[in-house]
């Protein structure tokens, strides 16, 4: 059974950068054909796509957010990583690494269980 | 912002068929799968639909889903308790991104 499982830091201070790491357990993200994401949800609020990304290093971010997103792999860690740059309070929320259907984006079958991200001074 | 549009709430009695709408345009509903997720409070949300109509193993098939035009429905026939929870649609769209509705919150009576 596939499992996913986000780290990183829970507080960041305005315009400083964030990193989350999704470790991948169960399965290789190494010549998958399985594309993998991250998708966040600001609190009470709904569900907003990051951006995800292939083991050969194909990416496809949110138009809205890609001027501040860099998401990688590695795959001798079994691991993708999101890279958020000038954070601000709008960027709090629970954010969730996920495994997608394929080349179906807008599918994920697998999902961490989410890490919170408080930004605040 | 949400470009699927839900409505923010439903309710149902147990045993009801409730219907969840969620509407698109050409180049994100219309032109690709929907898929429906299932979350509830303070967990990961639960793939519950995808390709417009199929259930994932495990899903119960009280839940069904369909699509006509730019629009998309989740129907939950049967209604029960543990059926409380928040529903989301998502769409790939043709401008390479995926959208996702604003969520609506399931409230069973």
């Amino acid at each position: 059974q596939l499992q996913l499982q986000e780290s990183g830091p829970g507080l960041l201070k305005p315009s400083e950068t964030l990193s989350l790491t999704c470790s991948v357990s169960g399965g290789s993200i190494f010549r998958s054909s399985y594309y993998f994401g991250w998708i966040r949800q600001p609190p009470g609020k709904g569900l907003e796509w990051i951006g995800s990304i292939h083991f050969g290093g194909t990416t496809y971010y949110n138009p809205s957010l890609k001027s501040r997103i860099t998401i990688s792999v590695d795959t001798s860690k079994n691991q993708f990583s999101l890279r958020l740059n000038s954070v601000t309070a709008a960027d709090t929320g629970v954010f969730y690494c996920a495994r997608h259907g394929g080349i179906y984006l807008a599918a994920a079958d697998f999902w961490g269980p989410g890490t919170r991200v408080i930004v605040s001074s | 912002q949400s470009v699927l549009t839900q409505p923010p709430s439903a309710s149902g009695t147990p045993g009801q068929r409730v219907t969840i709408s969620c509407s698109g345009s050409r180049s994100d509903i219309g032109n690709n799968y929907v898929y429906w997720y299932q979350q509830f409070p303070g967990t990961a949300p639960k793939l519950l639909i995808y390709e417009n109509t199929q259930r994932p193993s495990g899903v119960p098939d009280r839940f069904s889903g369909s699509k006509s035009g730019s629009s998309a429905s989740l129907a939950i026939s049967g209604l029960r308790s543990e059926d409380e929870a928040d529903y989301y649609c998502a769409a790939w769209d043709d401008s390479l991104s995926v959208r996702f509705g604003g969520g609506t919150k399931l409230t069973v009576l």
